[in-house]
């Protein structure tokens, strides 16, 4: 596709349901970012993968949330037992390689009930 | 602790008048700097960016100017438009270093409204 797509748009959860975030990145962009973004601040780091390898997930803020990139293409960011603490918008981003200018889709609003 | 620091939330500017949006940071690692726009409901998009060994880089009529010494960097949008009302985020990266994988690290954003 010509960008970043995400899906869902909005998703609406209840407290401890799972959910699961999917990344459509631009054809060929090795690099994959995952970012969150509460009201108000800018994007935060959550995960980064090259390729299928998720090389830094330190910005995860629990392990109730977990990300992959099975194929190198599509990522998939879970979050399991969701808290109210988890509404966010959750952005994901791709460039060429680690060191290009990142573009980003236009993100998932998540809202936990 | 903010390591990219836009202190002003919103700033306001007259149609054809400039706006300086500026953005502070205290991570001496970091090398790459950008600009994104957003607006409402959509993702980020890229603006502009400078590399450290740079103090300036101009596109059209986006300018940002690197202060290394000050740890300090500022866009310029001349002349401003009201298709600029948005939301504009500094970010800053660390590419050196074959550890680094390019996560940016983001401020708050500044809200710009272009008034006609």
């Amino acid at each position: 596709g010509a960008g970043v797509s995400q899906s869902p748009r909005y998703k609406v959860a209840k407290r401890g349901q799972d959910v699961a975030l999917r990344c459509d990145p631009i054809s060929g962009h090795v690099s994959l970012f995952w970012y969150q973004q509460a009201l108000g601040q800018g994007p935060e780091f959550l995960t980064y993968f090259q390729n299928e390898a998720q090389l830094d997930k330190s910005g995860l803020p629990s392990d109730r949330f977990f990300a992959e990139r099975p194929e190198g293409s599509v990522s998939t960011l879970k979050i399991q037992r969701t808290q109210q603490e988890d509404s966010a918008v959750y952005l994901c981003a791709s460039s060429l390689e680690s060191r290009t200018e990142a573009f980003f889709g236009q993100g998932t609003r998540l809202t936990v009930v | 602790d903010q390591q990219v620091k836009q202190n002003s939330p919103s700033l306001s500017v007259q149609e054809g008048r400039i706006s300086i949006l500026n953005c502070d940071y205290t991570n001496s690692m970091f090398d790459y700097f950008l600009w994104y726009k957003k607006y409402p409901a959509e993702g980020p998009t890229f603006l502009i960016s400078i590399s450290s060994i740079k103090d300036k880089n101009e596109d059209g009529r986006f300018t940002v100017f690197l202060n290394k010494s000050a740890k300090h960097l500022s866009l310029h949008i001349v002349p401003s438009q009201p298709g600029d009302s948005a939301v504009y985020f500094c970010a800053a990266s660390s590419m050196t270093g074959s550890s680094n994988t390019g996560k940016l690290i983001f401020g708050q954003g500044t809200t710009l409204q272009v008034k006609p």
